[in-house]
């Protein structure tokens, strides 16, 4: 399966924007790539997807590079509620197994007042 | 709308007890799964279904069967549990193999 890396963690101010980034320089053409994030606690949640286009929804924003071996989340304001841990995905669209998550360590986001 | 369930939310074992971990979603999801989370990792497949009769193994099954009569409940079985067992297990469920996954809220276990 196609590995993602993703810095242990980084910290943010609240209100200020962050900018999760992501390296997998060994996805294929038809894989997604998704964030899912996990607050302390609960399990993870959907934050956003996307394949070859940059995207947008109420949570978060999703750059994805050109090349498609990079992607970038953007919390456009962080609030202390933004504080978790952030899962950068890889999901295959094809095969055994396709639609299956599979979670590296992720980036542990803290957000200070 | 309850969305994924777990029960229970935590549970103590002894090494060689069986024990069945229940999954439920209102839903109406085809695609559910069960992941384990040990201390300062990320998520690991267990097992997954894609309807109901019909279920594959993920990265780690071994120790845990599935199956899957109807499409609302996907409960997991620890055979004869071991301390390396002791993990936070979390359901998912989504409307197709490909799509967002829910999660539940976890289950707690703690093999002894």
């Amino acid at each position: 399966d196609a590995k993602t890396t993703q810095p242990n963690s980084m910290e943010s101010n609240e209100e200020e924007p962050v900018h999760l980034p992501c390296n997998h320089s060994t996805i294929s053409g038809t894989d997604y790539i998704h964030w899912y994030r996990q607050l302390p606690s609960q399990g993870p949640e959907y934050v956003i997807h996307g394949l070859t286009s940059n995207v947008n929804n109420r949570m978060a924003s999703l750059a994805i590079a050109e090349d498609r071996k990079s992607s970038t989340l953007i919390l456009h304001r962080a609030t202390l509620r933004d504080a978790a841990v952030y899962y950068c995905i890889l999901m295959r669209n094809y095969g055994g197994s396709q639609g299956n998550l599979i979670f590296g360590k992720g980036t542990k986001l803290s957000v200070k007042p | 709308n309850a969305g994924v369930t777990q029960t229970p939310k935590f549970q103590v074992l002894k090494t060689g007890q069986s024990m069945t971990l229940q999954c439920a979603q209102d839903m109406n999801h085809e695609y559910m799964s069960w992941y384990r989370q040990d201390p300062g990792m990320g998520l690991r497949l267990i097992h997954y279904s894609v309807g109901a009769g019909i279920t594959d193994q993920g990265e780690v099954p071994n120790g845990y069967n599935v199956s899957r009569s109807t499409t609302e409940d996907f409960p997991l079985r620890l055979l004869s549990a071991a301390p390396s067992q002791t993990s936070v297990y979390f359901c998912a469920s989504s409307f197709g193999f490909r799509g967002t996954q829910y999660f539940g809220p976890g289950t707690r276990l703690l093999v002894l």
